[in-house]
């Protein structure tokens, strides 16, 4: 696609439920990226994938986070038994290259867990 | 890991005036962007400019890499010109941008 598809765009679930968000990057762009915003607040990073590995992860901030990535194109990130500090806008970037190349960003997942 | 600072965190214009931003940081780089995240969330890419100077309409911004600094000038501010501006550099030796707490701009009429 033209730019990097983000679904859903508003997800609301209930304290304990799991949630899967999904990121669709630039066609041919080999880095992943998925950052987390919480309300007034900068972007935390999360995890890289460079294909379908993932060098650095870390910025998971706990167990209940995974993500993966799958024919190099498509990632899920999946929350597992979501707590009210869950809710936030979850990012998702990806480049070309996976060294110094210019991040393209997404228009992100809003989660609000009750 | 790499420390950022922008500053300032707030900022009112007047519609027309000039402003610069301000960002340091702590690390060398091998990557720097400013985005504009506009009242609706959207992050916008404005500058990849790891070094050097780069301008884009009334927008440019300038990074001394040996000085570990970057800054965004805006000319003749816009109403559109409102929301949080954000840089985000990556060290020479990470993979993800470290993003600062941004400068957040209001432009009046």
């Amino acid at each position: 696609g033209a730019g990097v598809s983000q679904s859903p765009s508003n997800k609301v679930t209930e304290k304990g439920k799991d949630v899967e968000l999904r990121c669709d990057p630039i066609s041919g762009h080999t880095a992943l990226y998925w950052y987390r915003q919480s309300l007034g607040q900068g972007l935390e990073f999360l995890i890289y994938f460079q294909g379908n590995s993932a060098p650095d992860k870390s910025g998971l901030p706990s167990d209940r986070f995974s993500a993966e990535r799958t024919g190099g194109s498509v990632s899920t990130l999946t929350i597992q038994r979501t707590q009210q500090e869950d809710s936030a806008v979850y990012l998702c970037a990806s480049s070309g290259t996976s060294g110094s190349g210019e991040l393209f960003f997404g228009e992100g997942s809003r989660l609000t867990v009750l | 890991g790499i420390q950022v600072e922008q500053s300032p965190p707030d900022l009112i214009l007047q519609e027309g005036a000039n402003s610069t931003l301000r960002c340091n940081f702590s690390d060398s780089v091998n990557n720097l962007q400013w985005f504009h995240q506009n009242p609706w969330g959207q992050l916008i890419n404005l500058f990849y400019i790891p070094s050097g100077t780069k301008q884009n309409g009334r927008l440019s911004a300038t990074t001394v890499a040996t000085e570990r600094y970057s800054l965004l000038y805006i000319s003749s501010s816009q109403t559109t010109d409102s929301g949080v501006y954000f840089c985000a550099p990556r060290a020479g030796s990470g993979y993800a941008l470290n993003f600062g707490k941004g400068t957040s701009l209001l432009v009046t009429p």
